[in-house]
Formats: C-alpha cells, structure tokens, sequence
C-alpha cells in the first residue's frame, strides 16, 4: 500500500495563476478531506468528501474547489491563486468511521508570489 | 461553539524528562479524541486516540493520554523524553454531529535538550 500520495511535494505559482494538487489514496477510504497548515494556527479544513460524487465545504474553502469522482481521488484546485494561499496543503483520508484515524499524504508546499 | 485548545505552543525538556503537553476541548458531549505527531517535513502520524473503551490510552512510541471529562481534558504524556521525540504535536477531536470532521489544535513544538 501506498497510502495518501500527495503531488508535487513543492510548487511556486504567480498570483493570478491556476493549479491543482492531486492527491491519491489505495486504501478504498470513504472519506477524504484537505487541510491547510500554517504557522500557529495548527490545520484548517479547506473541504472534505464522504464518497464518491459528494463533496462539502470546511473551515476555509474560498478560493479552492474540489472533485471526487472516484474514490481514489480527490485533487484540490486553486482558481486563482493569492499570496495568502501560501501555505502548506494535507490531503488526508479515513474508513467511514467517525473514530477512524485520518492517514496523511506527506504534504504540498505552495509559495504564491 | 466547540474548540480544541493546546497550552504552550512550544514546550522544552531535558531529555530523559517528563513529557506533558496540555489538550483540552469544549463539548458538552465527549468527543472522539486524538494526538498527532510531525517530524519535519512529514505528514502527520496518529500516535493514540480515545474512543471511549478505557479513560487511559496507551499509544506508540512511549506516550500515553487519559481521558477526564470533568476537565474535558486529553493530556499527553511520555516518562521520560529522547532526543527523537523532538517534533510538532497536534491534538484533534471529532464533536458529535460534526460531519466527520476532525478539530485540530494549534499545535505544541517540543524541543529535547541533551
């Protein structure tokens, strides 16, 4: 098992710019989500899925949109890109299960100037 | 509104030290609850977690946390520290009808001094 892959492990884009972060998981996880990581303020929930074909919003979601159209998948755009998108991005994904731990992908460094 | 807070975002011990970083959550329902480690430039590893079977729980490398909901605490603890227990420790909880969603806290940074 792979377990959540995360590409590319760093990206530097242009304000104005478009992207998307791809994430993967192998382990037929139901529930995937992305955070946001930044100093001091721990991980924010940006939007989160619970199956294939359905997706909602977390704690920060302006500026990013998602798909899941599979259950392996579930990247995260930026439409535009912002310097306050500058951060550090966690896809993460877990059984259905509300006390199932969230496994991580090793993360997406994002610069934005 | 429920929350997750994480007293000391940065905590020193010498090593061979007690480790103690301080989770405490807002609910008046016990949440699902859980500790988290980051070594630099990694994701996050679960290192325990309380599904409400035992108050104490026991997880890896060492560190344990117990349960006291008159304190609506989760505490991590660890004996005595090693220089590799050096990392970002992020305590999480999951609130009844929250959507599966998991509350992160702001996370402790723990040092080892030799």
């Amino acid at each position: 098992n792979a377990g959540v892959t995360q590409t590319p492990k760093f990206q530097v884009l242009k304000t104005g710019q478009s992207m998307t972060l791809q994430c993967a998981q192998d382990m037929n996880h139901e529930y995937m989500s992305w955070y946001r990581q930044d100093p001091g303020m721990g991980l924010r929930l940006i939007h989160y899925s619970v199956g294939a074909g359905i997706t909602d919003q977390g704690e920060v979601p302006n500026g990013y949109n998602v798909s899941r159209s599979t259950t392996e998948d579930f990247p995260l755009r930026l439409l535009s890109a912002a310097p306050s998108q500058t951060s550090v991005y966690f896809c993460a994904s877990r059984p259905g299960h509300l006390n199932s731990p969230l496994h991580f992908g090793n993360g997406t460094r994002l610069t934005v100037t | 509104a429920q929350s997750v807070t994480q007293l000391g975002s940065h905590v020193s011990v010498s090593e061979g030290a007690l480790v103690l970083l301080r989770c405490n959550y807002s609910s008046s329902v016990p949440p699902y609850l859980f500790w988290y480690v980051q070594y630099p430039n990694q994701g996050l590893q679960l290192l325990l977690k309380y599904t409400s079977a035992a108050t104490l729980v026991k997880g890896i490398n060492g560190f344990e946390a117990e349960f006291k909901k008159s304190e609506t605490s989760f505490h991590l603890t660890k004996p005595s520290a090693h220089m590799s227990d050096a990392a970002e420790y992020f305590c999480a909880v999951s609130f009844s009808g929250s959507a599966r969603q998991l509350t992160f806290g702001s996370g402790t940074q723990l040092t080892v001094l030799p």
